[in-house]
């Protein structure tokens, strides 16, 4: 399985400002995937990144909000913009399973704290 | 909209004792059904099933998957301290990777 690495793994922000996470593969891989986990909830899908094309995102995530890049195979970035108390969550990137199955790996998470 | 209902939503047991945990999913196409442990932040990957009635095994966890009623279960025997987590079931459906999550279930094994 793929070795995925983030960055920061935790981070407190004030309200109004952005944070980048940076999530980083040992191997090249297809999709790469945005999740969000707010306390006490389970895993929501905000977006996949593909290189070389647009993020696709879910229902109630928007690119402004949430801009996404994709350089390379093997790295993406997640920023949280104008970030506000509700964005606080652990945010997890995930890479899929050679892109034959569903499983996908996880990154370590970054928890992230706005006051 | 894709659903993925798990339960009990939580559970605490004794060193020993055997659980169930159950995953029961309304989804259009479906393609695969997973299993997952989370202890801090990252979920770990357990179990993926696409056929029924096949039980898929990996020490004291075993899961299988029932495609007419539309559940899986995760069964842990034997259960340690080091089994506390929240366990996360996901379904793969759609057209694209997607994997829908359930809310999980908590589990807390005490000595």
């Amino acid at each position: 399985s793929a070795v995925i690495s983030q960055k920061p793994s935790r981070d407190i922000c004030q309200r109004g400002t952005s944070l980048t996470i940076q999530c980083q593969v040992d191997s090249q891989v297809t999709m790469m995937f945005w999740y969000r986990q707010q306390p006490g909830q389970s895993l929501t899908l905000i977006a996949t990144a593909n290189q070389g094309s647009e993020a696709t995102y879910e229902s109630g995530f928007v690119i402004d909000k949430f801009p996404i890049s994709r350089p390379n195979l093997t790295f993406s970035t997640l920023t949280v913009s104008n970030m506000s108390p509700e964005d606080s969550s652990i945010y997890l990137c995930s890479v899929e399973d050679g892109g034959t199955t569903d499983t996908q790996y996880f990154g370590p998470g970054t928890r992230l704290t706005v006051l | 909209e894709d659903k993925v209902v798990q339960s009990p939503l939580s559970l605490v047991v004794h060193e020993g004792d055997t659980v169930t945990l159950n995953c029961s999913y309304e989804v259009t196409n479906f393609r695969s059904l997973l299993w997952y442990k989370q202890e801090k932040k990252a979920p770990t990957f357990l179990f993926m099933l696409t056929s029924s009635g096949i039980e898929k095994k990996s020490g004291r966890l075993s899961s299988i998957l029932d495609k007419k009623e539309l559940f899986s279960i995760l069964n842990i025997t034997a259960t340690q301290t080091g089994d506390s987590a929240i366990y996360l079931c996901a379904v793969g459906a759609g057209g694209y990777q997607k994997v829908t999550f359930g809310t999980g279930t908590k589990l807390q094994v005490i000595p």
